[in-house]
């Protein structure tokens, strides 16, 4: 499968616990994001990195979430201390980085429940 | 910040109809802007996209108009069948140091067999 994975698929968590995901965009591909999907909504972006370099950050990403993408290639989430209001799935999406906007590509997800 | 605006929230059709989705956008730099197709459970997948140089573009029973005027755009499924059955989500990227898509809340369409 040459598309965009992630792992865990899902994740239960007691609050209060830290979570690590993990995701491997498709390989050529030299963008990757992270986004947010709650249950009725669509996406909302987290984060992305353009190689190693982490670019850009939303409003949405507390100081409790860090991701990292150390050799630009696989990136990971991480949510430390987490609270039930960070159920939700998480989204990894990749893009080969060309012209003003890119094709974004979506892996599978990551289902986060935090008891 | 860019703001999308999609609707309807749920769309029932009977199979064969057409059906139409529609959606604003806030931010007129915005230049491009995807359709995703969500199976229950799935990953969204994109399915068409549109970039601001063009006006309308077709994939086959897939099609998508760009009013830039308006700031609206508009996904048309034609001869819809039981697999168009999917939550569709539109979005649009604006750019400006924010690099990530900003998506509608999605329209839940329901082929009607």
């Amino acid at each position: 499968d040459t598309g965009v994975s992630q792992n865990p698929r899902h994740k239960i968590t007691k609050r209060g616990q830290n979570v690590t995901f993990r995701c491997d965009p498709i390989s050529e591909h030299n963008r990757l994001y992270w986004y947010r999907q709650t249950l009725g909504q669509g996406p909302e972006f987290l984060t992305y990195f353009q190689n190693e370099a982490q670019l850009e950050k939303s409003r949405l990403l507390s100081d409790r979430f860090s991701a990292e993408r150390p050799k630009g290639s696989f990136s990971t989430l991480e949510i430390q201390r987490t609270e039930q209001g960070d159920s939700a799935m998480y989204l990894c999406a990749s893009s080969l980085r060309g012209g003003r906007a890119d094709t974004q590509y979506f892996g599978p997800g990551t289902r986060l429940t935090v008891l | 910040g860019e703001n999308v605006e999609q609707h309807p929230s749920t769309l029932s059709v009977q199979e064969g109809d057409s059906a139409v989705i529609k959606c604003t956008y806030s931010d007129s730099a915005s230049n491009y802007f995807p359709w995703y197709k969500q199976e229950l459970g799935k990953r969204p997948q994109l399915i068409i996209d549109i970039r601001s140089n063009v006006g309308e573009k077709k994939d086959q029973r897939i099609a998508v108009t760009l009013n830039k005027t308006a700031k609206h755009f508009s996904l048309h499924i034609t001869e819809t069948q039981p697999e168009d059955s999917a939550v569709y989500f539109c979005a649009a990227y604006s750019g400006g140091g924010a690099d990530g898509l900003t998506f509608g809340k999605g329209t839940h369409l329901i082929i009607q067999p």
